[in-house]
């Protein structure tokens, strides 16, 4: 099975500072790339989301920046805030018919200092 | 609009025993997964159901575990016989159809602790 290689498992970052989840992939079929936040006893939600036709794509706080020749995507999340505090997932989706159809990576603990 | 729903949150089994979760997913959602998360882990995608048909089980141990969507609504999720590794949380997500660009959403999750 392909891998979506997530780092690092965990990170400490003062509110107001600029919180940086990187994810690797190996599978070039992939096509979509989802990031998604989980609160502790919740399903994980869907935070952002990009194609890989595109380097970076922007919501509110939440960015992404995609490098399709590395096969990396990275979130960043702008002016952390405490309640910011979850674990993150990238995920990585490709179409029917092909293998590794939606991979996630282990996740991010991402704690943020008030 | 009402989220995914699965019951029960808890379940608790001594090995070898039988479990069976249960989920409904938003309402007109073609697309129903299932997936395993272990502690620590991101989740697994079990299944995958567009309608009531199967599209994707390839990572489904189906001497152990099964899964049905028979009226394209709800669906279950069993294992039978439980094994100690079988231990995690099981989330329900739906999709509205099978495009990637329809969110996916998840339910809660089914916690099993298998003793």
């Amino acid at each position: 099975q392909q891998q979506v290689k997530q780092s690092p498992q965990s990170l400490i970052v003062q509110k107001g500072g600029i919180s940086s989840i990187n994810c690797a992939y190996e599978n070039t079929a992939f096509d979509y790339f989802p990031w998604y936040q989980q609160f502790p006893g919740k399903g994980p939600a869907l935070l952002i989301a990009i194609r890989p036709d595109v380097s970076e794509k922007k919501e509110g706080r939440f960015t992404i920046s995609f490098n399709k020749s590395a096969k990396q995507f990275s979130l960043h999340i702008m002016d952390s805030q405490p309640g910011d505090s979850a674990t993150y997932f990238c995920a990585a989706e490709c179409g029917r018919n092909r293998d590794d159809k939606i991979i996630f990576g282990k996740g991010t603990r991402l704690h943020i200092l008030p | 609009e009402a989220g995914v729903a699965q019951s029960p949150r808890y379940k608790i089994i001594e090995k070898r025993q039988s479990v069976a979760f249960w989920c409904n997913p938003i309402s007109g959602h073609a697309t129903l997964y299932w997936y395993q998360q272990i502690l620590g882990q991101g989740p697994k995608l079990l299944i995958q159901f567009q309608n009531n048909g199967v599209v994707d089980d390839s990572q489904l141990p189906k001497d152990r575990f099964s899964a049905e969507r028979l009226k394209g609504v709800d669906s279950t999720l069993k294992i039978q016989p439980a094994k100690l590794e079988d231990s995690a949380v099981y989330l329900c997500a739906s999709r509205q159809s099978g495009l990637r660009a329809d969110t996916q959403y998840f339910g809660p999750g089914t916690r099993l602790t298998v003793l």
